[in-house]
């Protein structure tokens, strides 16, 4: 079946650091992916997608591209801050006929930035 | 726009008891969904509504979980009665439409976060 597998955290990194969260996944057919984030306290909220191989979603300065590949969708930001810090959910949707658009979620990571 | 809208925030109930979360889409939404989030894991899909049909239920333990959606707008999900395992956070989702005509956004709520005791 479907799965989304995720680097374990926590990660801990210090302000203006590079930051690359991996995630690969097994699926048939052609997902869409995503990364969510969940700020402390709050929702589940959608970072970025991609929704075919070789898209490069971007928000907020963090970076994903779409490897069918590698089957990969690695989460990457060039220079952290403080308030990146949350936990990070990579996920597949299966799309298009025959499907039912349900998220499959990676187990999260965790990314403390430190001042 | 108003998110999505979830009641209560959190619960505390004993084991064997009942309990009931509502949530409330975003106006126009075809589509809701109910995930349960474990503490330590990713949201986990129980049901996927398209208005007020089931979509999806593979996942939902039907001995004990029931979930309704009437006239297609708020949906509450049920559970009796409840183990000790129940325990996470159940986070309600709804999107424009379903996923088999494309890729939709899913708007999530704040979920309400179950303890069973």
């Amino acid at each position: 079946g479907n799965s989304v597998t995720q680097m374990e955290g926590p990660v801990t990194l210090s302000e203006e650091a590079f930051l690359t969260i991996n995630c690969t996944y097994t699926a048939t057919g052609y997902p869409s992916l995503f990364w969510y984030v969940q700020y402390p306290g709050e929702g589940l909220q959608l970072l970025l997608k991609a929704t075919k191989a070789d898209d490069k979603g971007s928000n907020k300065g963090f970076e994903a591209t779409y490897r069918k590949e590698t089957t990969s969708f690695h989460l990457e930001k060039g220079s952290v801050q403080v308030s990146d810090s949350a936990v990070y959910f990579c996920a597949l949707s299966d799309t298009g006929s025959g499907n039912t658009g349900k998220l499959i979620f990676g187990q999260g990571t965790t990314l403390q930035v430190k001042p | 726009e108003a998110g999505v809208a979830q009641s209560p925030r959190y619960k505390i109930i004993e084991k064997r008891q009942s309990v009931a979360f509502w949530c409330n889409p975003i106006s126009g939404h075809a589509t809701l969904y109910w995930y349960q989030q474990i503490l330590g894991q990713g949201p986990k899909l129980l049901i996927q509504f398209q208005n007020n049909g089931v979509v999806d239920d593979s996942q939902l333990p039907k001995d004990r979980f029931s979930a309704e959606r009437l006239k297609g707008v708020d949906s509450t999900l049920k559970i009796q009665p409840a183990k000790l395992e129940d325990s996470a956070v159940y986070l309600c989702a709804s999107s424009l439409e379903s996923g088999t005509v494309g890729s939709y956004e899913q708007y999530f709520g704040p979920g309400t976060r179950l303890t069973v005791t």
